[in-house]
């Protein structure tokens, strides 16, 4: 069964202090990963995609994620965390190129405290 | 949430009622995609359309129904059959062939 996987509930980070947020894969085929953000009673932001390529890949205010196909892994990151970076982390596989169908990890609330 | 919009923000369901929750988005997309959002997990799938006048079942489609007359428009009716109803719903839409979903800001139902 294809899944995403998000270890981690809460990551708790300083700000100034880079962050990470863990993500693990498993999905049929070519594999196409997404990061949304979610904040509070809102829907939700598309940050960045891997499709194919660069394994380093950058997206919207700062983030970059990196596929890793060996540890099928595509962990978020940011160099240097902000307060306005608290949120909710969605990361998302793309289980069918028919359908457009989307598999969610189970989000990881990021807390970036001053 | 550009482009995609979603109404009422809040809308409050008695038993027995059927309530529609609208998405309308004029992004000119060709698929359009409903979730629900329960805390502590991953969004799940109601249904979803890629062409007008055609949509199929998610993950979850048991006491939802759904119409696509427009391209544009993809309500969703919460049925009185649907036991749990009270969630956080999502729209969403996309580009043929393109993998990219947006989302619009979402409808909290709750019931009184």
């Amino acid at each position: 069964a294809q899944s995403v996987a998000q270890p981690e509930d809460q990551v708790n980070v300083a700000e100034g202090n880079p962050l990470t947020v863990k993500c693990t894969y498993s999905v049929s085929g070519n594999p196409y990963l997404f990061w949304y953000v979610q904040y509070p009673n809102r829907g939700l932001q598309f940050l960045l995609k891997y499709i194919t390529g660069d394994n380093l890949v950058k997206g919207s205010y700062g983030f970059e994620a990196e596929f890793n196909k060996s540890q099928t892994s595509f962990h978020l990151k940011k160099p240097s965390a902000l307060v306005s970076d608290s949120a909710l982390y969605f990361c998302v596989g793309h289980g069918s190129s028919n359908t457009g169908k989307l598999i969610f990890g189970q989000g990881t609330t990021l807390q970036v405290k001053p | 949430d550009g482009g995609i919009t979603q109404s009422p923000k809040y809308l409050f369901r008695k038993e027995g009622q059927n309530v529609t929750l609208s998405c309308e988005q004029n992004l000119n997309h060709d698929a359009m995609y409903w979730y629900r959002q329960d805390p502590g997990q991953g969004l799940r799938l109601i249904y979803y359309s890629q062409i007008v006048n055609d949509f199929q079942k998610g993950d979850i489609a048991e006491g939802y129904s759904v119409s696509r007359e427009k391209k544009e428009s993809f309500p969703l009716t919460v049925t009185s059959a649907q036991k749990n109803p009270t969630a956080f719903y999502l729209c969403a839409s996309k580009v043929a062939g393109v993998e990219t979903q947006y989302f619009g800001p979402g409808t909290r139902l709750l019931v009184l």
